[in-house]
């Protein structure tokens, strides 16, 4: 696609329960992050993808928080058991490379999931 | 301890004029790059520009420049003749690691810029 992808763009669930969220990044694009953020805050890191690998999960929260990547390309975030303070918008983005300069490492972000735990 | 920081949670600059935005990283890697990204009040995250730890010169992206200052880690964004467009979070962000690459892409807290007419 022209841009990076996700899905829901809103979610609304009861505590409790498990969600899961989409991000299909720019084809060709080999690293995959995901972000966090509150409203009016700035953007907490989660996990990211070289690939398929995830090199540095010490961002998830919890071991609620779990992600995948197949193919290099999707990448899905799922929350198992949601909590209210799991209530934010979840960003993700992709770039070309995950090293190199700007041009590799640009990030483009998709439009988000605002996620709402009720 | 806080990888990216930026001090001033919001300014307010006049239609025009020039300002500046701080941020200090803190890393023991001589391999980095820095990043500013803006995000209006739609919620979109833009890449405005970047500068690499051996990079000789400061970065410059039309309107907007970096102000590295390496031996202070400082990577201060310069808008020049700011517009009310401008109006937006600016967040500064570091990616620590040469060729390992094992590092993710960090942000500071951000700061609201208000462009005044």
């Amino acid at each position: 696609g022209a841009g990076v992808s996700q899905s829901p763009s809103n979610k609304v669930t009861e505590k409790g329960k498990d969600v899961e969220l989409r991000c299909d990044p720019i084809s060709g694009h080999t690293a995959l992050y995901w972000y966090r953020q509150s409203l009016g805050q700035g953007l907490e890191f989660l996990i990211y993808f070289q690939g398929n690998s995830a090199p540095d999960k010490s961002g998830l929260p919890s071991d609620r928080f779990s992600a995948e990547r197949t193919g290099g390309s999707v990448s899905t975030l799922t929350i198992q058991r949601t909590q209210q303070e799991d209530s934010a918008v979840y960003l993700c983005a992709s770039s070309l490379d995950w090293l190199g300069g700007a041009t590799n490492e640009k990030l483009f972000f998709g439009s988000g999931t605002q996620l709402s735990v009720l | 301890a806080q990888k990216i920081t930026q001090t001033q949670p919001g300014m307010f600059v006049q239609e025009k004029e020039a300002v500046t935005l701080d941020c200090t990283y803190d890393t023991s890697d001589p391999s980095y790059g820095l990043f500013w990204y803006k995000q209006p009040s739609s919620g979109e995250m833009i890449f405005l520009i970047y500068q690499g730890s051996y990079d000789q010169q400061n970065a410059t992206e039309g309107r907007y420049s970096l102000n590295f200052q390496k031996a202070r880690k400082s990577a201060n964004l310069v808008i020049s003749a700011s517009q009310l467009g401008d109006s937006a979070m600016y967040f500064c962000a570091m990616r620590e690691g040469g060729n390992s690459g094992n590092t993710p892409l960090v942000f500071g807290k951000g700061t609201r810029l208000s462009v005044i007419a």
